[in-house]
């Protein structure tokens, strides 16, 4: 079956501006995770969803991201008013389960904030 | 909190030889999740490989084998008869059981380089 997909695969903005990512999780995963990847860094948690369950948020930087996730399907990461620092490349996975052990992953988004 | 250690920012092996990649992590739990993920230059990341922290045994498959010390909060990556396509970045990683977080702890990878 198709895996998880993310869009757009490249994303260039100006700084101040707003961006939405979005990924569509392999269909019936009900646990879905986004991660930020600065160059040479390893991936940081920001945030993960579990079915109707109130989503973990405890790994989003600032408020000026913030992550919805629609019908329990697609996840939409919004940065407002975009800084530089937040170039990075932003990846999403999902899981069958939250307890499920294996991460199914995207192939990421880079975003560009000039 | 918990932490991911790999010290190797970069490692290097001949076609066909072995390579051992390092990984630390330091927790006070006793039940959690270790993982090796494979992120190649098209960004996707692939699950390598997976250890229970209650299994003794290490887990092996096929190529890819680690040593897990529990004791000494070590789990690393042995590679084998490595190929051209092994090359890639990669990510230790470690979850809590199930009493814990959900989240995922990654580590800053290490880049293997494969000489043909």
């Amino acid at each position: 079956g198709a895996g998880v997909s993310q869009s757009p695969s490249n994303k260039v903005t100006e700084k101040g501006k707003d961006v939405e990512l979005r990924c569509d999780p392999i269909s019936g995963h009900t646990a879905l995770y986004w991660y930020r990847q600065s160059l040479g860094q390893g991936l940081e948690f920001l945030i993960y969803f579990q079915g109707n369950s109130a989503p973990d948020k405890s790994g989003l930087p600032s408020d000026r991201f913030s992550a919805e996730r629609t019908g329990g399907s697609v996840s939409t990461l919004t940065i407002q008013r975009t800084q530089q620092e937040d170039s990075a490349v932003y990846l999403c996975a999902s899981n069958q389960r939250l307890a499920a052990h294996e991460q199914y992953f995207g192939p990421g988004t880079r975003l560009t904030v000039t | 909190a918990q932490t991911v250690t790999q010290s190797q920012p970069e490692m290097s092996v001949q076609e066909a030889e072995t390579v051992t990649l390092s990984c630390t992590y330091d927790t006070s739990e006793s039940d959690y999740y270790l993982f090796w993920y494979k992120q190649p230059p098209s960004r996707q990341m692939i699950l390598v490989i997976r250890q229970e922290a209650y299994k003794q045994q290490n887990a092996t498959e096929n190529r890819f084998s680690v040593n897990f010390q529990k004791a000494a909060k070590s789990f690393s990556l042995k590679i084998s008869d490595s190929q051209l396509g092994d090359a890639a970045m990669y990510f230790c990683a470690y979850r809590s059981g199930p009493s814990g977080t959900y989240k995922y702890i990654f580590g800053t990878g290490t880049r293997l380089k494969v000489l043909a």
